[in-house]
């Protein structure tokens, strides 16, 4: 079955609106990132936060490893936000092998 | 910091050719090195693992003699996709470890004509 598991697929929000993005996985994440790319983009590496709460400018990720969950919060969305958010984790302990969610499409109109 | 340096960015290959692709760690050791491919419109699937003195292991769908990867030493790795067709296109990427976390390049895009 889907290891990573991405919620909501696509999200429309106004600028200035927060956006909450949701990763749930099947197993124990040892690691997990959060991702951002553009359409037709490179990837840009987010936040790495295998437990906890984690910080950077605009967004927020909290991991909850005994639920097998984690969030992104996004505040004050803005235009320039749009585009896929992952979350990725590995698979197993060391192995080094993330797998990676479908993504979450945001969109930010004015 | 730690950072991975993917080259090129953005390639073009004709059809039925192959087209090399580089991973450098720096600022730190890339005991291990992933291989990821996104095809359009899709999300990311791994390709292959290399460990430094170590046989690398592909996954299933994807083998050696299509994407062979070379993992001299612990701060380069390179990728070729032989005989590149239209399926073969999209953001190829490289994620590279010291020990616990992976630090993860921007891709290699490759459009193929």
């Amino acid at each position: 079955g889907q290891q990573v598991q991405q919620s909501p697929a696509s999200l429309v929000l106004q600028e200035g609106e927060n956006a909450e993005l949701q990763c749930n996985f099947s197993s124990t994440a040892t690691q997990l990132q959060w991702f951002y790319q553009r359409p037709g983009g490179s990837l840009v590496s987010l936040l790495y936060n295998p437990s906890g709460t984690k910080h950077t400018g605009r967004l927020t990720s909290t991991t909850v490893t005994k639920e097998r969950r984690s969030s992104l919060h996004i505040s004050s969305s803005q235009i320039t936000d749009s585009g896929t958010y992952f979350c990725a984790m590995e698979v197993n302990t060391g192995n080094y092998k993330y797998v990676f969610g479908a993504g979450t499409r945001l969109k930010v109109i004015a | 910091g730690a950072l991975v340096y993917q080259y090129p960015r953005r390639t073009i290959c004709k059809s039925g050719t192959s087209m090399r692709m580089e991973c450098q760690a720096v600022g730190f050791q890339a005991t291990s090195v992933a291989w990821y491919r996104q095809s359009p419109q899709k999300t990311f699937e791994l390709i292959a693992l290399s460990t430094v003195n170590s046989a690398i292991k592909y996954e299933q769908n994807f083998t050696q003699e299509k994407f062979p990867i070379s993992h001299p030493n612990l701060s380069f790795s390179s990728m070729t996709v032989l005989n590149a067709y239209l399926e073969d296109r999209g953001l190829y990427l490289c994620g590279a470890a010291p020990g616990t976390e992976v630090f993860f390049g921007k891709g290699t895009r490759l459009t193929v004509v």
